[in-house]
């Protein structure tokens, strides 16, 4: 299986702040990567595929990255509503694999 | 606007069949891959498996032998069988579309325990 390594595990941020997080494959991926949201007790909320395309109603203030192994999720002039949980997922080969998640705190 | 929706027992006793269904509403369940996923604290996000609207199944390695999945695309409908279970399979179990996923049901939480 694809291992999927986020980094950071957790993240501190300040409201209006611009935010990195990278998520990075064992193997290549080409650009087969999927980031989610996730909240407390919600299910994840998809933002993005194929490594920079975002979802439909998805705002652009979320922007991705990356191909290959190497990718990154970013999100700026951070809101409330945008502390959450972030996952990365590739889908390149089967079996899907996620990466740990990355919470990002105020 | 497609939703998906899981359902079924949220108690499973131990050396039992777990058993969901996800209905689909929104739009037709041809040409996507339908998966199913689960989450635990200790394990984070796992593909339990997917199928296609075809009926053709691929199961996670580490769960086959125990998963069967369906589909039933004149229903909306795909289903879940987890047997075997054990405290380890207590978890969140989601259903979503698509291999790059795009949308996910709200999850239904099952334990396991006697």
């Amino acid at each position: 299986d694809i291992q999927m390594t986020q980094s950071p595990s957790s993240l501190s941020a300040s409201v209006g702040d611009r935010v990195t997080i990278t998520c990075r494959a064992s193997q290549g991926i080409s650009n087969y990567l999927a980031w989610f949201q996730q909240k407390p007790g919600k299910a994840p909320k998809s933002l993005i595929y194929l490594a920079s395309i975002l979802q439909i109603g998805v705002p652009s203030k979320f922007s991705g990255s990356g191909s290959g192994t190497d990718f990154t999720l970013t999100i700026s002039s951070l809101q409330p509503e945008d502390f959450a949980t972030y996952y990365c997922q590739q889908y390149n080969s089967f079996p899907i694999t996620f990466g740990q998640g990355t919470r990002l705190d105020i | 606007q497609v939703q998906l929706q899981e359902s079924g027992p949220g108690l499973v006793r131990p050396s039992e069949t777990l058993s969901l269904t996800c209905t689909v509403s929104g739009d037709s369940m041809n040409n996507y891959y339908w998966n199913w996923i689960r989450q635990s604290p200790g394990k984070g996000l796992e593909l339990i498996g997917r199928i296609y609207d075809s009926g053709s199944t691929k199961y996670n390695p580490s769960l086959e032998g125990r998963v069967t999945m369906s589909v039933d695309a004149s229903k909306n409908e795909l289903s879940l069988n987890l047997s075997s279970v054990t405290a380890a399979d207590t978890a969140v179990y989601y259903c979503a579309r698509g291999n790059g996923i795009s949308h996910w049901g709200q999850g239904t939480l099952v334990t396991v325990s006697s």
